[in-house]
C-alpha cells in the first residue's frame, strides 16, 4: 500500500529553521517526482518545491533561497530544509507523489502543521 | 509562471443539483489538468486527471472537460459528501500551479 507520512513540524520564531520529513512506503521516492505543497489557515493550496527522478530540484519564488529539498534513497525519504523562516510560512505542509506518465498528485500525506511566530 | 482562475469562489447548491466549475489557465496547458477535493481537515484528494479522466474510485458523477486554456469540472447529481473545496491544478509547467478554490456550501 502506498502511504506518505510527514513529520517535524512546530512553533517556530520568525528567522528560525526547521527540516520536515516525508517518509514513504509502498514505492520508490526517487522513482517519483516528489513535491511539497503547503496551505496556509484558511487558504488555498500553494506548491512549494519539487524534486524530479533525476534530482533537479524547483521552488516557489516564495521560498527560493530559503528552503530545499532533499530525499534520502536509502531511508526512501523526501525532506523540506526551511531556513529564514517568516510569519508567511504558517501553514500546514503536504508531501505528495507525482503520477509517473501523467504528473497529477495521486498520493498526499496526511500534513504537517508549521506555524512562525514570536 | 502559469495563473490557474477558478470561478466561482464559492457556489450553494442542494443535493441533487447539477453543479458546474470553471478554471481557466493564463496560457494554454494542453489537457494538463487536473482536480482535487479537499474536505476540511484532510489532504486533497484526485478526482479528475488530465483534464477527462476519472480516477480510480471517483464516482461517475463527477467529470471533466477542456482543454487549451478552458476547462470544466461538472458535478452530475450532488450527494451529500461532495460539499468541499474543489481546486483546478496544470501540470504543463513548474511551476505547478493551483486554482483558487471553489467552496461548494449547502444551500
Amino acid at each position: 500500500e502506498v502511504q506518505v507520512v510527514e513529520s517535524g513540524g512546530g512553533l517556530m520564531q520568525p528567522g528560525g529553521s526547521l527540516r520536515l520529513s516525508c517518509a514513504a512506503s509502498g514505492f520508490t521516492v526517487s522513482s517519483h517526482y516528489m513535491s511539497w505543497v503547503r496551505q496556509a489557515p484558511g487558504k488555498g493550496l500553494e506548491w512549494v518545491s519539487v524534486i524530479y527522478s533525476g534530482g533537479s530540484t524547483y521552488y516557489a519564488d516564495s521560498v527560493k533561497g530559503r528552503f530545499t529539498i532533499s530525499r534520502d534513497n536509502s531511508k526512501n525519504t523526501l525532506y523540506l530544509q526551511m531556513n529564514s523562516l517568516r510569519a508567511e510560512d504558517t501553514a500546514v505542509y503536504y508531501c505528495a507523489r507525482e503520477e509517473q506518465q501523467l504528473n497529477y498528485f495521486d498520493y498526499w500525506g496526511q500534513g504537517t502543521l508549521v506555524t512562525v511566530s514570536s | 509562471d502559469i495563473q490557474m482562475t477558478q470561478s466561482p469562489s464559492s457556489l450553494s447548491a442542494s443535493v441533487g443539483d447539477r453543479v458546474t466549475i470553471s478554471c481557466r489557465a493564463s496560457q494554454t496547458i494542453g489537457s494538463y489538468l487536473n482536480w482535487y477535493q479537499q474536505k476540511p481537515g484532510k489532504a486533497p484528494e484526485v478526482l479528475i486527471y488530465a483534464a477527462f479522466n476519472l480516477q480510480s474510485g471517483v464516482p461517475s458523477r463527477f467529470s471533466g472537460s477542456g482543454s487549451g486554456t478552458d476547462f470544466t469540472l461538472t458535478i452530475s447529481s450532488l450527494q451529500p459528501e461532495d460539499f468541499a473545496t474543489y481546486y483546478c491544478q496544470q501540470n504543463y509547467l513548474t511551476p505547478r500551479t493551483f486554482g483558487q478554490g471553489t467552496k461548494l456550501q449547502i444551500k
